[in-house]
């Protein structure tokens, strides 16, 4: 099995501030790898998929990177509604998600 | 519009089984890999299992941690995907979406999820 390794587990973050999040997988995965957001009581969004393409629809402030076993997630200036979990998700074999990352808004 | 909408959830008894049932509409439902995630009280997503297409086989896969309990299927023609979940333990609890895949043939991204159910949730306790 694919294990992803997501970090860090939670964040803090003030209005503005540029936070990444990181994540590993134990394997090669190619660029097979995609992001959702979650808010409290309600089901996962994705973001982007693929590393890297954006969601139509989603803000631009979002966007990741990264191939083979490390990807990176970033938000250029966070905002308050996105206050959430994301969590990266490996699709090469068949589906592992990252154990999640907390955003707090300072 | 795509929606997907779980129904079946409950308290159930350890060792019992349910059977959960996602409907979907909106979209050619044959056309699509189905799958299972759930989430348990305050804690992370975990990947269930998925059923391929017709046109991939039909073929399912399972997380190890349910593998040989739970099994998925579907009624293409009623457009409906069912997990039947058996053996059940205090540590299956928790709201089980149902999903589907961004697109139905290969392509950039074509197995991410990008359609989620509200969820059900599945209480298994004494």
């Amino acid at each position: 099995d694919i294990q992803m390794t997501q970090s860090p587990s939670s964040l803090s973050a003030s209005v503005g501030d540029r936070v990444t999040i990181t994540c590993q997988a134990s394997q090669d995965i190619n660029n097979h790898l995609n992001w959702y957001q979650q808010k409290p009581g309600k089901a996962p969004k994705l973001l982007i998929y693929d590393a890297s393409n954006l969601i139509t629809g989603v803000p631009s402030r979002f966007s990741g990177s990264g191939s083979g076993t490390d990807f990176t997630f970033t938000i250029s200036s966070v905002q308050p509604e996105d206050i959430a979990s994301y969590y990266c998700q490996q699709y090469h074999n068949p589906y592992t998600f990252g154990q999640g990352t907390n955003l707090e808004i300072k | 519009e795509v929606q997907l909408v779980e129904s079946g959830g409950g308290l159930v008894q350890p060792g019992r089984s349910l059977r959960l049932s996602c409907t979907g509409s909106g979209f050619t439902f044959g056309d699509y890999a189905m799958i299972w995630v759930r989430q348990a009280p305050g804690k992370g997503l975990e990947w269930v299992g998925l059923i391929r297409s017709k046109t991939y086989g039909g073929t399912t896969e399972y997380a190890s941690s349910v593998e040989g309990r739970f099994t998925i299927s579907r009624d293409d023609s009623k457009g409906i995907a069912y997990l039947q979940m058996n053996s059940l333990k205090t540590e299956d609890t928790a709201v089980y979406f149902c999903s589907r895949t961004r697109a139905a043939l290969p392509s950039s991204g074509w197995f991410a999820i990008l359609y989620w159910g509200q969820g059900a949730l599945v209480t298994v306790s004494s």
